[in-house]
This record gives structure tokens, sequence and C-alpha cells, in this order.
């Protein structure tokens, strides 16, 4: 079964350093996103891609947090200057799009736990 | 904006009895809802969707129901397992189309 790959599994970083977390989305999706989980909360929606470029973005995904498809296979999301309260699971998740009657099924990967110290 | 309530209290049950979880919504009825399943340090995954114009959907042993009226949708997981046991999500789509999760309420399953 097809499935959506995230690497790192664990990273580990000091406040203020920048980190990139990887994904590979399945690969005849359309639709990119970035949801977030800090341990104990809900699974929170970050950004979402279409089209190369952002379809949406909470409050969370301020100017610090970037996306990017570099190649046509990897979805990237950057954390510029990270911050202690970005400690957290990110999941990536992508979607065949709003098929028949709007539904918009995701398929996540993993996740990747970032700890900034 | 949309809220999902789901009882953040964790449901103990006994194998082989029928687990019901309940996720409420507060503002407009969504074109349809969608369950997922989440273990531990893991990503969700999908279980089933429920359209606003179907009242009851099932799979296997999972059943989720549809009410406009209330703004509710029941998930129910039959002759239950200890594999079962995991944390469920309810989801939907807010007025933007992204897909928002509620908090998930944690099922544990006895042997």
């Amino acid at each position: 079964e097809p499935e959506v790959t995230q690497t790192p599994s664990h990273q580990v970083t000091q406040m203020g350093q920048e980190v990139i977390l990887r994904c590979v989305p399945i690969s005849n999706h359309l639709y990119f996103y970035w949801y977030r989980q800090i341990l104990g909360q809900k699974v929170e929606f970050l950004v979402s891609f279409y089209n190369n470029e952002i379809s949406e973005k909470s409050e969370i995904f301020d100017d610090q947090f970037s996306v990017e498809r570099p190649d046509g296979s990897n979805f990237t999301l950057k954390i510029r200057s990270t911050k202690l309260e970005d400690s957290a699971m990110y999941f990536c998740a992508s979607s065949g799009g709003t098929g028949g009657g709007g539904a918009n099924v995701l398929t996540f990967g993993a996740g990747s736990r970032l700890t900034v110290l | 904006s949309q809220k999902i309530e789901q009882n953040s209290e964790a449901l103990n049950i006994q194998e082989g009895k029928t687990a019901t979880l309940t996720c409420n919504y507060t503002n407009y009825s969504p074109a349809y809802l969608q369950w997922y399943r989440q273990d531990p340090g893991r990503g969700p995954v999908f279980l089933l969707l429920i359209r606003e114009n179907e009242k009851e959907k099932r799979k296997e042993r999972l059943k989720v129901t549809f009410d406009t009226t209330l703004k509710q949708s029941l998930f129910h997981i039959t002759a239950s397992q200890p594999a079962d046991s995991a944390t469920y999500l309810c989801a939907l789509a807010d007025n933007t189309g992204k897909l928002i999760f509620g908090q998930g309420t944690t099922l544990q399953v006895k042997p």
C-alpha cells in the first residue's frame, strides 16, 4: 500500500537553529499538508500546499516557517529559528484531492519528532 | 469557527463489548465527517468517512452514524479486541476546506 514517508523520525536541536523536516508524499497525490501535535494535545493544521504554492496556513505558521516542494517528490517544512515551543511531532499528509462529493481523505506519515533544547 | 468536541476521558471496556465514542461539533454541519485511528507516536490512519446524507456507515466491526440535527457522530466498535486500543480522532472540514481534528478519545480494551 502506498505510504507517506518522513525523515528524520526524531531530531534534537538547540533553540535558534534551523530545522528541515522532509516528506515524500504518495506519488499521484496533488495536495500536501503539514500538521503538528504537541505532546498530549490535538493534531493541529499548519499549512496546505497545492500546485506549488501555499493554499492556506494557520496562525501557527508564521514567518519562521516555510514549505517547499523542491524536486517534484519531496515536500519539506523548514523552521528558520526554532523555539522551545516548536517541540512537537510534525506530521506530513497528502491527499488525492477533493474527489466526488468534496471528500478529502488524508494519508499521514509516521511523523518527525522535534525536540528543541 | 467550527469546534469539535470529543470526550477527553479514556474509555475502558472489556474485550468483546461494544465501544461507543462520541464526536460533537458546534457550528454548521459539514458535508462529511471522518474518523481516524492514532496509535502512540504514530500518525493518524483513516478509518471511515460518512457524508451528511448518510445516516450510517459500516466497515467490518466499525459503524459510524451521523446526526446533523444533533450535530453529532457516534463511532462504534463491536466485539472489541485489545488490538483496538488506540486514540480515535474525529475530523471534519472547516469553512475553508481544511481538515480539523478533535482532541481524540483513547480507548483501552482489557482482555
